[in-house]
Formats: C-alpha cells, structure tokens, sequence
C-alpha cells in the first residue's frame, strides 16, 4: 500500500523555524518527483515546492524563496521542508504529494498520491 | 502566473443528480488540467489528469473534457460519498495553480 506520512508542524513565533517530514513507503521513491502543497482555508490550495526524482532541480514558490529549503533522502524514502523566518501568511496545512513524473518541471503532470498533511501555525 | 477560475463556488444538489462544474483558465493551458477531489478532514484525491484522463480505481460517473482555456468536470449520477469539494489545476506552466473549488453539497 502506498503510503505517504508528514510530520514536523505545530505552532511557532514569527521569525523561528519548523522542519516537516514526509516519509513514505510502499513505492519506489527515487522514481518520482516530489511536492509541497499547503491549504489555507478561503485561500485554497498553494505549491509551495517541488524537487526532482535525484534532487537535480528544485522550485519553489516566489513567496518562499531564500527561506524555504526542500530535500530529500531517497535512502530514506523521505522528503524534506526546512521553514525558516516563518510568517503569518506560510500557516497551513502542508501536504506532500507526489509527482507523476520523475521531474518536477514540465507540462502535463499531476499529483497522484498525497499524504494526510501537517498543520503549521505561525503566531505570537 | 495563471489564475484559474471555478464556478460555481458551491451547489447543492440530489443522489442520482447529474452535475457540471467549471474551470476556466486565465490563458490557454491546451489539456493540461486535473481535478481533484477532497472529502471533509482528507487529502485531496486525483479524479481526472489531463483533461478527460480516468485516473485508475475512479469510477465512471466521473469525466472531464475540454481544452484551451475551458474545461468541465461531470459527474453523471451523483452518489453519497460524492459530496465533497472538487478543485482544478493547471500543469501548463511552473507555479501550477489551483481554482478555488467547488463545494457539491446535498
């Protein structure tokens, strides 16, 4: 069964830093790119980051860049987001979901396997 | 980057309802478009990929179709467990967006 399980939110000041987690099994991981997608509600669905199949390339979203850092452990079968001088707007619901692709770029791919999510909360 | 536009934002209808949900791109996405379902307190699950693509284990009620900038999301003969929120979302071009979502309420 594939399975993929985040971890690592919870409630943070502005200004501090979280690490969430993305482990997963039942598939062969380094075949496929990965992605962060956060929820906000009554803003919906966001990407945040993606990473490709052997960390070649990765992207995020301009609102995060230079604070967000994605990665992964294919050893581990596990993805990354490192959060650092985290603000009000980056609270959410942060999924991991899975590229059907090995690349994160490129035209016509979609999210076929996403986790339950973890929840971030930034405030004072 | 490109907005997507759903309507309506929500509906109400009836089992065995036949509906039609609405995506509308802000520039021509040819068919790179999925739909997504998502179930109160769950993640959001793949219905349809690249327009009018049934995604394995999805039953058939379910389509999609079209291409451009205007595409639609049926499902023929609504059931129970298909009440829930139904998002599009572009793979056209990096940041891939979503729409809004459509809230198909009994």
């Amino acid at each position: 069964e594939v399975q993929m399980v985040e971890s690592g939110g919870g409630l943070v000041q502005p200004g501090r830093s979280l690490r969430l987690s993305c482990v997963t099994s039942g598939f062969r991981f380094d075949d496929y790119a990965m992605h962060w997608v956060r929820q906000v509600p009554k803003k919906g669905l966001e990407w945040v980051s993606g990473i490709s199949w052997n960390s070649g390339r990765v992207g995020y979203v301009d609102s995060v860049k230079g604070r967000f850092t994605i990665s992964r452990d294919n050893a581990k079968n596990s993805l990354y987001l490192q959060m650092n001088s985290l603000r009000t707007e980056d609270m959410g619901l942060y999924y991991c979901a899975r590229d059907s692709s090995p690349y994160y770029y490129g035209s016509g791919r979609y999210y076929d396997v996403w986790g339950q999510g973890t929840t971030v909360i930034v405030s004072s | 980057d490109i907005q997507m536009t759903q309507s309506p934002p929500s509906l109400s209808a009836s089992v065995g309802d036949r509906i039609t949900i609405t995506c509308r791109a802000g520039q021509s996405i040819n068919n790179f478009l999925n739909w997504y379902q998502q179930q109160p307190g769950k993640a959001p699950k793949l219905l349809i990929y690249s327009a009018s693509s049934l995604q394995s284990g999805v039953p058939s009620r379910f389509s999609g179709s079209g291409s451009g900038t205007d595409f639609t999301l049926t499902i023929s003969s609504l059931q129970p467990e298909d009440f829930a929120t139904y998002f599009c979302q572009q793979s056209y071009t990096s940041p891939w967006t979503f729409g809004q979502g459509t809230k198909v309420e009994i």
